[in-house]
């Protein structure tokens, strides 16, 4: 059964923190991304990644980072937290090549700024 | 900017009704996707259909894809209280291999 796991299920964190959310597959996917959903926006592409060390800008970067130095784990930074930030995060993965494929997502970690 | 717009953004019906949800789209496509997701989870994938297909089934899911119209259709039949969920549909443009999500549908289904 393909799992994608997500380091916390909720998180409060103080505005300025640096805050570290992590992704873990265990389906070997080349392709791993990071959303944020919050109501009314529906889900907006952070950053995604399609092999070990490389990274690609999504539609909302800014005040972000990732990291990805195994193939199966994947990581959000928010480097100084603000409460604008305060959001659903998802993580999910797929695979890559010819073909068109499905996106496995993780359960989502609830982030609150305060 | 949003790819994907579903249209209606909220639908409430009764167990054993049909329910249609629509998505429109802006650019051309590779395929086209529908996600579920329940309160506070996250999405689970439905059904892909293809720029070439216009039709797909999957159980009690009937999916169209109008490439003329730059929309797609997902039917529900026969829902269920546990359909309850937001419904996404997400676009795979021909640029590249990510995905961009609508907004979303609401469905409850009430027993």
């Amino acid at each position: 059964d393909v799992k994608v796991t997500q380091s916390s299920r909720y998180l409060v964190k103080r505005t300025g923190e640096k805050v570290f959310l992590e992704c873990v597959q265990d389906m070997d996917h080349e392709n791993m991304f990071w959303y944020r959903q919050d109501p009314g926006l529906g889900l907006r592409l952070i950053y995604f990644s399609y092999d070990v060390k490389m990274k690609e800008k999504g539609d909302i970067p800014e005040g972000y980072s990732v990291s990805r130095e195994k193939k199966e784990r994947f990581s959000l930074i928010l480097e100084s937290a603000s409460t604008n930030q305060t959001s659903m995060y998802l993580c999910a993965s797929s695979s890559a090549g010819q073909g068109a494929y499905e996106q496995y997502f993780g359960p989502g970690t609830r982030l609150t700024v305060t | 900017s949003q790819q994907g717009e579903e249209d209606p953004q909220a639908l409430s019906i009764q167990e054993g009704e049909n329910a249609t949800m629509n998505c429109s789209y802006k650019t051309s496509i590779n395929n086209l996707q529908w996600y579920r997701q329940n309160s506070g989870r996250g999405l689970v994938h439905l059904i892909l259909i293809r720029s070439n297909e216009r039709e797909k089934h999957s159980g009690r899911l009937r999916v169209t894809l109008d490439t003329s119209k730059k929309s797609s259709s997902l039917l529900i039949t026969a829902s269920r209280a546990a359909d309850t969920a937001s419904y996404f549909c997400a676009t795979e443009e021909t640029s590249g291999s990510r995905l961009t999500f609508g907004e979303g549908t609401q469905l409850t289904v009430n027993p």
